[in-house]
Parts: structure tokens; sequence; C-alpha cells
């Protein structure tokens, strides 16, 4: 069973600080997706990473993965009261895995004005 | 126009009932999903369909049945419901089933059982 540990659990920060949020395994992923989950409603997807050492940004977000493909950072900067939600990472094993993601435990992120 | 709905939002129910949630997408997408949200936010798949097939199966109780009459909907019937199955319920779609393509996720079902 492949398992995604995600830290921290919950942070708490003040706007346009900077903050990052880690997504670590033991098991090696064919990719990993990043989420975003506002109260109320469903994950909606951010990002998707693919190969080692890949680095990808949205706008102040910037997505890494790892070079051995078992961790993934996500780095908020500047944050603002808009990105205040749940991020979760999920990785997919790769091979026929049918789209059977792994999700991490999720950090809940809250941005004070 | 909603991507991925379900229905009821909320379900509140007695333990040792029988309950059914629907879902239906209309993105033409080949694969459907259901997941499980407990209340510390662990999102964990529960089964997932393509083409009407079933695919994935995780390990679930047999009290959960999920049907899929056609490639636009899957539900999900919950027999003699159990304290432990109050969580909320979120049904995804995805064009394909593999690893890559991106989860549309619904607005979830947020099932308790008293």
């Amino acid at each position: 069973t492949q398992l995604l540990e995600q830290s921290p659990q919950f942070l708490s920060i003040q706007e346009g600080e900077n903050l990052t949020v880690y997504c670590n395994s033991s098991s090696v992923f064919s990719s990993l997706q990043w989420y975003r989950q506002e109260p109320g409603e469903g994950p909606v997807l951010l990002v998707t990473v693919v190969t080692g050492g890949e680095v990808k940004k949205l706008k102040r977000l910037t997505f890494q993965f790892g070079d051995a493909r078992k961790d993934s950072s996500l780095h908020i900067t500047a944050a603002q009261t808009g990105d205040t939600g749940l991020y979760l990472c999920a990785g997919a094993p790769g091979g026929t895995s049918y789209g059977k993601l792994t999700f991490g435990q999720g950090t809940i992120l809250t941005v004070h004005p | 126009d909603t991507a991925v709905s379900q229905t009821p939002k909320y379900l509140v129910t007695q333990m040792g009932n029988d309950k059914s949630i629907k879902c239906e997408q209309n993105l033409g997408h080949d694969t459907m999903y259901w997941y499980k949200q407990d209340s510390k936010k662990f999102l964990k798949i529960m089964f997932s369909y393509n083409n009407k097939e079933l695919i994935i199966n995780e390990t679930v109780p047999n009290r959960f049945s999920p049907k899929s009459p056609d490639k636009a909907h899957l539900n999900l019937h919950i027999n003699s419901l159990e304290l432990g199955d109050s969580a909320v319920y979120f049904c995804a779609s995805s064009q394909d089933s593999g690893g890559l393509d991106t989860q549309y996720f619904g607005p979830g079902t947020r099932l308790t059982v008293l």
C-alpha cells in the first residue's frame, strides 16, 4: 500500500508570508497532483507533475516533484486570504493504476488579513 | 452548468437504514469514481467505473454497492447504515482511467448516521 505523508497538517499565517507544504512517500509515483478544496465543495486540481525534478509555477504557487518521484512540495509566495483552504497531494502509482489516486492527509491553510 | 453533480447534498438518517446517493456528470467522461472523506479530511477512493465496468473496488464493506446505469451516472447504495459511515462522499469523473487524467469532483454529499 502506497502512503503519502503530508505536512504540516495545519498552517496559520499572516497575509504576505510565504509557506511550504510537503508531501512525502517511501514509494515512487508516476505522477503527483495537488488539489485545493474549499469548505462545502469538492477538491479542484491545481497541477500535475510527472517528471522527476519538475518544477511548475501557477502564479504565486510553485510545485516541485522530487528527483526520485517520491516527494513533492507546494510553495506559496506572499500568501493572500483567498489562498485559505485545504490542500491535498495525491499520487498515481502508474501502470494499470486506473486513476487510483492515493491522497495525503491534507494541509488546512488559514491566511489571516 | 454543473459538471459533476450529486444528490442529495445532505443526508441525515438512522442506523440500520438503507440510502442511495446519486451522481451525474455532463462532461462526456468515461470514468467515474466514489471517494469517502472522513472527519479528518482524509480522502480515500472506494470504487471506480470505466464505461460502466467496475475497475477499482477498494476494501469497502459489501453494504456499499455502486451501480452505473450508463457512462454519465454512478450511484452509491448503502445498506444497513452504521455510525462509522458518517462522512462526506464525493463523486468524481475523468476522461479516461489513467493516473494522469484530471479528476473532476462533485460538491459532495454529507452523510450523517444517527
